[in-house]
């Protein structure tokens, strides 16, 4: 089944560690998202790439960091400079940038302890 | 930036009710895109509706671009309805192009 794929659902990190989240699409999609949610909020925009190779700082990149080598793959790191880094990590895909449907991975959920 | 702003933010219902869920935005938009957030955490894309209307079985949205506002009805509700409800919209100038806002969300409760 065609999809977008995040892992690992749930991951806890000690302070001042950096952990990379994975998200993959099999969706032959040319654009990706990451999103944070915090609890009782709705969704900001970290990082998006319209197409391999290149990426953009979404709202609050600052503590984030991309890359984009492959069309499938899009994965997010939470460095140690984030100040406030538990939330949870929602990933997207659509057909291009200027498409319109969005379509989401299940989440994955960062606790920091 | 844009604004949305969703209402009511919490909604309790009685299986077999219906409702209405409210976003209103603050400028002209390109997209306007309804989620469903289910319990355990997964957005799935309910419309795509930047204007006019559409039906998906018990649910319908009708997005009027010129007065900015969207409805989402759900008709007849069922427990599985329960969850958020999120609308998100791209601004249609400036540098947001392609990007989409999310209003803060209508939380639902069906009970049986």
């Amino acid at each position: 089944d065609g999809g977008i794929t995040q892992s690992p659902k749930y991951l806890f990190r000690k302070e001042g560690q950096n952990v990379t989240l994975s998200c993959e699409q099999n969706l032959n999609h040319d654009a990706m998202y990451w999103y944070r949610q915090d609890p009782g909020q709705g969704l900001r925009l970290i990082y998006y790439s319209q197409i391999v190779n290149d990426f953009q700082k979404g709202d609050i990149a600052e503590g984030y960091s991309v890359s984009r080598e492959k069309k499938e793959s899009f994965p997010l790191t939470v460095t140690s400079a984030q100040k406030n880094p538990t939330a949870f990590y929602l990933c997207a895909s659509s057909r291009d940038f200027y498409a319109g449907e969005l379509f989401f991975g299940e989440g994955s959920r960062l606790t920091v302890l | 930036g844009i604004q949305v702003e969703q209402s009511p933010p919490d909604l309790i219902l009685q299986e077999g009710a219906n409702s209405t869920l409210r976003c209103n935005f603050s400028d002209s938009v390109n997209n306007l895109q309804w989620f469903h957030q289910n319990p355990w955490g997964q957005l799935i894309n309910l419309f795509y509706i930047p204007s006019g209307t559409k039906q998906n079985g018990r649910l319908s949205a009708t997005t009027v671009a010129t007065e900015r506002y969207s409805l989402l009805y759900i008709s007849s509700s069922q427990t599985t309805d329960s969850g958020v409800y999120f609308c998100a919209v791209e601004d249609a100038g400036g540098t947001s192009y392609g990007k989409l806002t999310f209003g803060q969300g209508t939380i639902l409760t069906v009970h049986p």
